[in-house]
């Protein structure tokens, strides 16, 4: 059983184009992570989101954490093809200081010129 | 800034030898490592927690006999992948975190790519 649904699963799409990337559970997570991986790489982290209905704003991407904790999106404005990159979300079960993280399917996005 | 050092970057091997992952904290004291496993395209699955002077603790599914975790100091966690096969070729990552300072971010190795042939 995946805790944590992340959809879509893959997105291709014109330079420009804005695009929303879900994060959906039926748990309740202390903070939810978004990272981005490169080929070949470990994660790096993007935002950490700790409040429910908190949003956060990275550039042209926006981080939202539902307001029961068990959801969050991120939305990419006019993206570009640097964007293209592995995203995944993670999110940080109670107690949250052991650094355990459930991860997402991921969401693999291609941003063509 | 905190920095998680993995090594091999990548490694192939025979099947039926073993391969030994090191994880590295460089500036900070981790008494818990994660080690993940991810396939192509896919996300990260966690195989087991990394628990600094004691055993380390499995997922479901993930064979303790045939990854064997050591965290034998508050900076080192080592993967071995015991008589690998090819269907261990995958991409091996850790994380850690600063254990003693609150509030501390996760931090990623750059992963290990195994290629058993």
């Amino acid at each position: 059983t995946q805790l944590l649904e992340q959809s879509p699963q893959f997105l291709s799409i014109q330079e420009g184009e804005n695009l929303t990337v879900y994060c959906n559970s039926s748990s309740v997570f202390s903070s939810l992570q978004w990272y981005r991986q490169e080929p070949g790489e470990g994660p790096v982290l993007l935002v950490t989101v700790v409040t429910g209905g908190e949003v956060k704003k990275l550039k042209r991407l926006t981080f939202q954490f539902g307001d029961a904790r068990k959801d969050s999106s991120l939305h990419i404005t006019a993206a570009q093809p640097g964007d293209t990159g592995l995203y995944l979300c993670a999110g940080a079960r109670y107690p949250s200081n052991t650094g355990k993280l459930i991860f997402g399917q991921g969401t693999t996005l291609q941003v063509k010129p | 800034g905190a920095v998680v050092s993995q090594h091999p970057s990548w490694v192939i091997c025979k099947s039926g030898t073993s391969v030994k992952i090191e994880c590295r904290s460089l500036d900070f004291q981790a008494t818990t490592m994660f080690w993940y496993r991810q396939f192509p395209k896919q996300s990260l699955m966690l195989m087991a927690t990394s628990n600094e002077g004691s055993k380390a603790t499995y997922e479901q599914g993930v064979e303790k006999d045939k990854f064997l975790i050591n965290h034998a100091s508050l900076t080192l966690s080592t993967l071995t992948v015991t008589s690998a096969h090819p269907e261990d070729s995958s991409f091996y990552i850790c994380s850690a975190r600063d254990t003693y300072r609150e509030g501390s971010p996760l931090h990623f190795g750059n992963g290990t790519r195994l290629t058993v042939t």
